[in-house]
C-alpha cells in the first residue's frame, strides 16, 4: 500500500489567483497522478507526471492552466492557475503500487472553491 | 475511450439489507477497482480485481472479465457504509494508457438505521 498527504486540505481563493497542491508519498513511485472531481461528478484524469520529464496532459486539459512538477519519486505539485469558479472541485492525486498487481492509492484531496 | 457504467446511481437501504452494485466496462481491462468514497472526500480502496473473486468481511466483489462486467456485493449494510461507491477500470491496451484510471459515475448508497 502507500500513503499520500496532500496540502493543503482545503482551500478558498478568488477568482484569478493561483493555487499550488502538493502531493507527497512516502515511497519511491514513477509515476503520480492528478484527478480533478467537481461538485457531484466522478473523478476525471488530469495528467500523468513521471520523474524527470514533463507531465502528459489528457484531453481537455493543457499545461498552462495545470502546470505540474515532479522534483523527485516521492513529492508532486499541481498548480491551478488564473482560477474561476468552474475550478471548484476536489483535486486528488495519486500512485500505483505493484504489492499485489497495480493498484492505486489515492490522498486524501485538497477541497478547493473559487469565489 | 473505454466506457464505465455503473447500476443503480441511487441505492437506499434500511441497515441489515443486503445490496449488490454493478459494474460494466466496454472493453478489456489491465486492472479493475472498488472504492468508497467516504462524506470528506477521501476515496477508500476496497477490492482491487480485475478477475475473480474476493472477499473482505461483509464485502465481497467478483469480476467476469470475459464478460466485462464487475459486482460488488454489502451483507449486513450499516449507515457507516453511507457513501458512494465508484468502479474505476485501467484499459487493457497498455502503452499510453497504463496506469490511467477512468471512473465510472458511481453508486450513491444510503443506509438508514
Amino acid at each position: 500500500s502507500a500513503v499520500i498527504s496532500q496540502k493543503p486540505s482545503r482551500d478558498i481563493c478568488q477568482r484569478g489567483t493561483s493555487l499550488t497542491i502538493q502531493c507527497q508519498v512516502d515511497s519511491q513511485v514513477t509515476m503520480m497522478f492528478w484527478y480533478r472531481q467537481q461538485p457531484g461528478q466522478s473523478l476525471t484524469l488530469i495528467a500523468t507526471a513521471n520523474q524527470g520529464s514533463e507531465a502528459t496532459y489528457e484531453s481537455g486539459f493543457v499545461i498552462d492552466k495545470f502546470p505540474i512538477s515532479r522534483p523527485n519519486l516521492t513529492f508532486s505539485t499541481l498548480t491551478v492557475s488564473n482560477m474561476s469558479p468552474e475550478d471548484s472541485s476536489i483535486y486528488l492525486c495519486s500512485v500505483e503500487v505493484g504489492d499485489q498487481g497495480y493498484e492505486q492509492y489515492f490522498g486524501p484531496g485538497t477541497r478547493l472553491t473559487v469565489t | 475511450g473505454i466506457q464505465v457504467e455503473q447500476s443503480p446511481p441511487d441505492l437506499i437501504l434500511q441497515e441489515g439489507a443486503n445490496s449488490t452494485l454493478r459494474c460494466n466496462f466496454s472493453d478489456s481491462v489491465n486492472n479493475l477497482q472498488w472504492f468508497h468514497q467516504n462524506p470528506w472526500g477521501q476515496l477508500i480502496n476496497l477490492f482491487y480485481i480485475p478477475s475473480g473473486t474476493k472477499q473482505n468481511g461483509r464485502l465481497s466483489a467478483t469480476t467476469v472479465a470475459t464478460e466485462r462486467y464487475s459486482l460488488l456485493y454489502i451483507s449486513s449494510s450499516q449507515t457507516t457504509d453511507s457513501g458512494v461507491y465508484f468502479c474505476a477500470v485501467e484499459p487493457g491496451a497498455g502503452g499510453t494508457s497504463y496506469g490511467k484510471l477512468t471512473f465510472g459515475q458511481g453508486t450513491i448508497l444510503t443506509v438508514h438505521p
